[in-house]
C-alpha cells in the first residue's frame, strides 16, 4: 500500500498563475482531507470531500480556491490567480471512515509564489 | 471553536533521556479525540499516539506515552529513551467525535520543535 500519494512536492508558481495540487489517496479510503501549514503554524483545515462530493469547505478561502474528488482520479486542490500569501505546505490526508481514527498524511506540496 | 495550545516552542533532550511535551485544550465536547503528530524534517506528519476521551487509560505506544487529564484538559507527550530520529516538531491535535457537528476536522496547536542531542 503505497500510502497518501501527493504531487508535485514542490511548486513554483508566479502571481495570478493557476496551482494545481494532487492527492491520492490509500486505497480503500474515500474520505479525503486537505490542510494548509503556514510558516511557524499548525495546520489548519481546509476542506473534506468524499467520492464526488463535497461535505465541509468551511476552512478554504471564499475566493480563488476549489477542490474536488472526481468518481476516478485523484483529489485535486485549485488555486486560481495565486498571490504570495498563498505560499505554505498543503497536506492532503485520508481516512476509510469519517474521522475519528486519524488521518494518514501525505507529504505535502510546498507552494511557492513568486 | 476548540482551541489547542502548546506552550513550549522548542525543547531540547539528551539521548536515553525522557522529555514531556505539554499540550491544553478547550472545548464544551464531553466525547472526542486527542492525538500528537510528528513531523521530521522530511515533512511528513506521523501519527504517533491517540487517546479516545471516554477512556480513562493513558494511551501508549512503546516508548511514547500520554498524561490525559480531562477534567483539567491537558494532554502532555511523554518519550522514554529519547532517539536521535525523535527531532522533529510535534503537534498536538484535537478531533470531536465523528457523531459530531465537524467531527472529522483536525484542530492542531502551533507545534514543539525537539531537539534530541547526542
Amino acid at each position: 500500500n503505497a500510502g497518501v500519494m501527493q504531487n508535485p512536492r514542490h511548486l513554483v508558481r508566479r502571481r495570478g498563475q493557476e496551482a494545481r495540487l494532487r492527492c491520492s489517496p490509500m486505497k480503500g479510503h474515500s474520505h479525503v482531507y486537505w490542510y494548509r501549514q503556514l510558516p511557524e503554524e499548525g495546520l489548519k483545515f481546509m476542506v473534506y470531500l468524499q467520492k464526488e462530493n463535497i461535505i465541509d469547505e468551511s476552512g478554504m478561502p471564499k475566493e480563488r480556491f476549489s477542490a474536488e474528488f472526481p468518481k476516478e482520479g485523484p483529489s485535486i486542490l485549485r488555486i486560481q490567480q495565486v498571490v504570495r500569501g498563498d505560499s505554505a505546505a498543503y497536506f492532503c490526508a485520508s481516512s476509510p471512515i469519517r474521522g475519528g481514527y486519524g488521518y494518514t498524511f501525505g507529504s505535502g506540496t510546498r507552494l511557492t509564489v513568486v | 471553536a476548540q482551541t489547542v495550545t502548546q506552550s513550549q516552542p522548542e525543547m531540547s533532550v539528551q539521548e536515553a533521556e525522557t522529555v514531556t511535551l505539554s499540550c491544553t485544550y478547550d472545548t464544551s465536547e464531553n466525547n472526542y479525540y486527542l492525538f500528537w503528530y510528528k513531523q521530521p524534517p522530511s515533512r511528513q506528519m506521523i501519527l504517533v499516539i491517540r487517546q479516545e476521551a471516554y477512556k480513562q487509560q493513558n494511551a501508549t505506544e512503546n516508548r511514547f506515552s500520554v498524561n490525559f487529564q480531562k477534567a483539567a484538559k491537558s494532554f502532555s507527550l511523554k518519550i522514554s529513551d529519547s532517539q536521535l530520529g525523535d527531532t522533529a516538531m510535534y503537534f498536538c491535535a484535537f478531533m470531536k467525535h465523528q457523531d459530531s457537528n465537524s467531527g472529522y476536522a483536525l484542530n492542531f496547536g502551533k507545534g514543539t520543535s525537539l531537539l534530541v542531542t547526542p
